[in-house]
């Protein structure tokens, strides 16, 4: 079974500043990771994922975040906020065999402030 | 194809009434899953169907859910007798595994917008 742990609730940030979002997981096999956003009254949207190979994954909007083993953690991080960033962020785990169901985290409010 | 379709979009109900929702993926993904998300959480799983067939049940799917994929194609998730603690957005997301050029065979799973229940 996998778990995953997201800190911070809720996260405000000025606009243009930097911004790093916590997550960690817990496992008993290999997982693969994924962090995903959701605007209000909306779905989830892929924002990137770690399958294998760089422990430095980019994805869209000009985030990115960093697969960090021996810390089980997969932080998101982004340079420079801007107000269409507000939003919900959740991490995800799944395993590498099976059904591949997803685990989320209970979620990062990101406010950027003007 | 669009991507994942549900509807309704929004559905409120007095409790103990039976609601049903539908959702159409994407048209090559032979993988569904049903999530439910309760207000400040994240989704959490609730079953899964590969082409026609419900492979797994989340322990959060009472007697009183059931979910149907009848031709592999479009799902429908029914709830009978509703309560208040039914209350939550329901997600549908579709995949379909693939073996990538780095021999993955993860891809990624497609979410709908979802159907918001409200059990009043």
């Amino acid at each position: 079974a996998q778990s995953v742990t997201q800190l911070d609730s809720q996260v405000p940030v000025f606009e243009e500043a930097p911004v790093e979002l916590r997550c960690n997981y817990s496992s008993s096999v290999s997982v693969y990771l994924f962090w995903y956003v959701q605007y209000p009254n909306q779905g989830l949207q892929l924002l990137l994922k770690y399958l294998s190979g760089s422990t430095l994954v980019k994805g869209i909007n000009g985030f990115e975040a960093e697969f960090n083993k021996s810390q089980t953690s997969f932080h998101l991080r982004k340079p420079s906020v801007h107000i269409s960033d507000t939003a919900e962020y959740f991490c995800a785990v799944s395993d590498w065999a099976g059904n591949e169901k997803l685990t989320f985290g209970t979620g990062t409010r990101l406010t950027i402030i003007p | 194809d669009t991507g994942v379709s549900q509807n309704p979009r929004h559905k409120i109900t007095k409790r103990g009434q039976n609601v049903t929702f539908r959702c159409d993926p994407i048209s090559e993904h032979n993988r569904l899953y049903w999530y439910r998300q309760t207000l400040g959480q994240g989704p959490e799983f609730l079953t899964y169907f590969q082409n026609e067939a419900q492979l797994e049940k989340s322990r959060l799917l009472s007697d009183r859910f059931s979910a149907e994929r009848p031709k592999g194609s479009f799902s429908t998730l029914e709830i009978q007798r509703t309560e208040q603690g039914d209350s939550a957005m329901y997600l549908c997301a579709s995949r379909s595994p693939h073996l990538g050029g780095t021999g993955d065979t993860n891809t990624e799973a497609f979410f709908g917008q979802g159907t918001r229940l409200t059990v009043v």
